[in-house]
Order: C-alpha cells, then structure tokens, then sequence
C-alpha cells in the first residue's frame, strides 16, 4: 500500500500571497487530519476531514481552510500568508476516526513565508 | 490544548543504553499513542495502548500505561543511532470528540 502523499514538499511564498497543500491518504483511509508544526509551538491540530465533512477544527484563524474530496483527497488552503505561518504542514490518515486507530503521516509541506 | 507532556524534554544516552521517555496527561483517556519523529520527516506510530492495558511490547520497545498516575512511558531498550528523533506521545479520551491530543515531544539523541 502506498503511503500518505503531500505535495509539493517544499514551498516558498510571500507574505500576502495564498498557498494549496494537497495530501492524498492511504487508499481506504476516511479520516485525514492536518497539524502545523514550528520550534515554538510543537504540533498544533488545524482540522480533521472524515468523508468530506469537516469534523474536528483546531483553534486557527480563518485564513485557515480545508476540504476533502469524494476520493478522500483533502487539500487546505491558507490564504493572505503571514511571516508566522511558515511551519511545516503535516497531514494524516488513518481508517477510523479516533484515537483507536493510528495515524498515518506524511513527509510533510516546508512553508517558508518570506 | 495539549494534554500530553512528555519528560524530559531532551534525553542523551550512549549508543546501547536504555532510554526511558514518561508522558503524563491530565484527564481520563480512551487510548494513548507513541510516535516516533525523524528530524524534518512525518511521524510513524510506534504502539498503541488502551485504557484497560498495562503494557505493550514492540521489538525492542515497551510501553507501560498506569491510569491512576494518569501516565505512561515509553522504554527502548540497547539504543542504536537510529533511534535518534523526537518521540510525542497523543492520548484521546471520552471528552475529546476524536481528537488526539499531544505533547510537545522528547528529543532523543543516541550518542556513537
């Protein structure tokens, strides 16, 4: 089975400007999950994605937004870039939602906002 | 919010020694988690052990769970220079609608 996919794997991006990360999870996998993760403030949960729908949002500003496709494919989007906002953008899959199953990482999207 | 803490923080041993990595949490939980991070990269689940369990084994990894200290620990046992990376452990519970908390992580640096 091939693994939990994100592109592109790095990004650079000025402040002001938008950014698409795309993650395409395990096949089978309905759960998608998207985290950011900086020094600072370690792995911080954005939103959760179970069979298109939106179920879990963490505690992000709107410029924060995602989407999940009828393939499982979920793609989030930050828009006007801020400098804090460079991190790295981790997504995961897993086959049920909870904590009962483990998650599936991808290698991750380096946002760098300059 | 981050439930999860692990101790320590930072974590150097001897190539060959043990290491040992504690994660305590604050309110009760369904499920507790061990990841394994490789600088830069994803993380890769390590073991999962519920509420009702009191240790889990896997290769050269064991992890106890005590509910009442509201706590768990991670041991790897004869370290390799492989095992270098941040260890985070992630708990759910019947307040927490599916979402795992986290911790902020022990680094681990295994030395040659």
């Amino acid at each position: 089975k091939a693994g939990v996919t994100q592109t592109p794997r790095y990004l650079i991006k000025t402040r002001g400007q938008q950014v698409t990360l795309s993650c395409s999870p395990i096949s089978g996998h309905r759960s998608v999950s998207w985290y950011q993760q900086t020094p600072g403030q370690g792995l911080q949960f954005l939103f959760e994605y179970f069979s298109e729908t939106q179920r879990n949002k963490g505690n992000f500003p709107g410029r924060f937004s995602g989407r999940q496709f009828s393939n499982s494919r979920s793609e989030m989007n930050v828009s006007t870039l801020e400098l804090g906002d460079s991190a790295l953008y981790l997504c995961a899959s897993s086959a049920n939602r909870g904590g009962n199953s483990p998650l599936h990482f991808g290698n991750g999207t380096r946002l760098t906002v300059t | 919010s981050q439930q999860g803490e692990e101790d320590p923080q930072a974590l150097s041993i001897q190539e060959g020694e043990n290491a040992t990595m504690n994660c305590s949490y604050k309110t009760s939980i369904n499920n507790l988690q061990w990841y394994r991070q490789n600088s830069g990269r994803g993380l890769v689940h390590l073991i999962l052990i519920r509420s009702n369990e009191r240790e889990k084994h896997s290769g050269r990894l064991r992890v106890t769970l005590d509910t009442s200290k509201k706590s768990s620990s991670l041991l790897i046992t004869a370290s390799r220079a492989a095992d270098t990376a941040s260890y985070f452990c992630a708990t759910d519970g019947p307040d927490s609608n599916y979402q795992l908390i986290w911790g902020a992580g022990t680094k681990l640096i295994i030395k040659p």
